[in-house]
């Protein structure tokens, strides 16, 4: 079966710190990754998704990036975090059933 | 661009009550809908995918319908459960992909013992 991993948990960073989050995701290849972000009192925004290694497109512009080094693993990244960027850090993947499925999450909080 | 829309954004009720969720968007062109659950600090568990070809998709004691033309889906929970308490979210990608999916804001469901 199909698992996603994401770490860390939750996160306290001071602004102006760099960011690394990263999500990997087993039992299934070249699936289509996604970084999403829940802020307080706000839905879901999809931030990045990726199709396939090196493969990423921006959906909404930041000082956020994601890579995609290898087939299974995303990772979302910054140089200098901003205080706007405190949120709740969601990946997901899918497949040929176009389904979504979604990891833990990270709760990143910016100081 | 497409917009979500998920009414009550609350609801509160007493166990065994059969209860019913909506979520309405503006562009009928979509490419299937899929209902999540959200509990707090975790991540969304997905419920129920209907492709946009379908009318309804059944899980146990939930029924996702969907009419596109009038850009609107339901979600029935049967003899709710305090365990049914969460956050659910509706979502659609554009037609054409199933990649960029537009959420709702979600109804926060509360079942009382």
């Amino acid at each position: 079966s199909q698992t996603i991993h994401q770490w860390p948990a939750t996160l306290v960073q001071p602004v102006g710190s760099p960011l690394s989050l990263e999500c990997t995701v087993e039992g299934t290849s070249n699936p289509n990754l996604y970084w999403y972000r829940q802020a307080a009192g706000r839905g879901l925004q999809l931030l990045f998704y990726s199709v396939g290694i090196g493969q990423i497109s921006s959906e909404v512009p930041q000082n956020l990036s994601a890579s995609r080094p290898q087939d299974r693993q995303f990772i979302l990244s910054s140089k200098k975090l901003l205080l706007s960027d405190s949120g709740f850090y969601l990946c997901a993947w899918s497949s040929g059933s176009d389904e979504q499925y979604f990891g833990p999450g990270t709760r990143l909080t910016v100081t | 661009k497409q917009e979500v829309t998920q009414i009550p954004a609350a609801l509160s009720v007493p166990e065994g009550e059969n209860l019913v969720l909506n979520c309405s968007f503006t562009d009928s062109a979509i490419y299937n809908l899929q209902w999540f659950r959200q509990d707090p600090g975790k991540g969304l568990t997905s419920l129920l995918l209907i492709q946009s070809s379908q009318r309804e998709q059944t899980s146990g004691r939930l029924n996702a319908s969907l009419d596109k033309s009038s850009g609107r889906s339901t979600l029935y929970i049967a003899a709710s459960q305090p365990g049914d308490s969460a956050t659910y979210l509706c979502a659609v990608p554009p037609s054409g992909s199933a990649r960029q999916l537009t959420f709702g804001s979600g109804t926060q469901l509360t079942v009382l013992p």
